[in-house]
């Protein structure tokens, strides 16, 4: 079956325009979960969802970043007045079950921000 | 703070010999394990898990050993072969529901 999607795959913007970055579940998949990589490093949480409710949002570096999953399927991860420090991998990640450590990635979003 | 730890970022192993790929935490809440493996260009595919009750998984090829009054688990993968050159990522939960928590990656690289 499909795995997580995500678009755009790539995305550069200039710093203060605001990005929407969308994420498309596993069919099925309840939970769906928003990371940040960094070149060379793990990906680090920012939220997640069970159905349509945000469950975390600790992960979430300040009141730029924004997620919503209004359907309870399909996620988009809102960027506000972007910085070039937020330039990185997004990952978006989904599991079968609720608030689930077993989860599974989709290919991530590479954001550049000039 | 880096809770969890990947001190080794790469390892060369020969095809048909042991890999064996370290982690360190550091926070007693986490009480589930997980090891991720990455190809390039692609997300990382969860691979295989151990929870803190156990101190042993294995699956195929790929054995998870924990010691948690070390806080120290190890994935071991044998016989290595090269399509499993990848970066392998562990992460850990348990502080908060969903929330994992990742080590920084090592860099397999298997040789024929």
């Amino acid at each position: 079956g499909a795995g997580v999607s995500q678009s755009p795959r790539y995305k550069v913007t200039k710093r203060g325009q605001d990005v929407a970055l969308r994420c498309d579940p596993i069919s099925g998949h309840v939970s769906l979960y928003w990371y940040r990589q960094a070149l060379g490093q793990g990906p680090e949480f920012l939220t997640y969802f069970n159905y349509e409710a945000q469950q975390d949002k600790s992960g979430l570096p300040n009141d730029r970043f924004s997620a919503e999953r209004p359907e309870g399927s399909i996620s988009t991860l809102t960027i506000q007045r972007t910085e070039q420090r937020d330039s990185a991998m997004y990952r978006c990640a989904s599991s079968l079950r609720e608030s689930s450590y077993e989860q599974y990635f989709g290919p991530g979003t590479r954001l550049t921000v000039t | 703070d880096q809770q969890v730890k990947q001190n080794s970022p790469s390892l060369s192993v020969q095809e048909g010999r042991i890999s064996i790929l370290n982690c360190d935490y550091t926070n007693s809440m986490f009480d589930y394990f997980l090891w991720y493996k990455k190809y390039p260009a692609e997300g990382p595919t969860f691979l295989i898990s151990i929870s803190s009750i156990k101190d042993k998984n294995e699956d195929g090829r790929f054995t998870v050993f924990l010691n948690k009054s070390a806080k120290h688990l190890s994935l071991h993968i044998v016989p290595s072969q090269p399509g499993d050159s990848a970066v392998y990522f562990c992460a850990a939960g348990g502080t908060s529901y969903g929330k994992l928590t990742f080590g920084q990656g090592t860099i397999l690289t298997v040789h024929p």
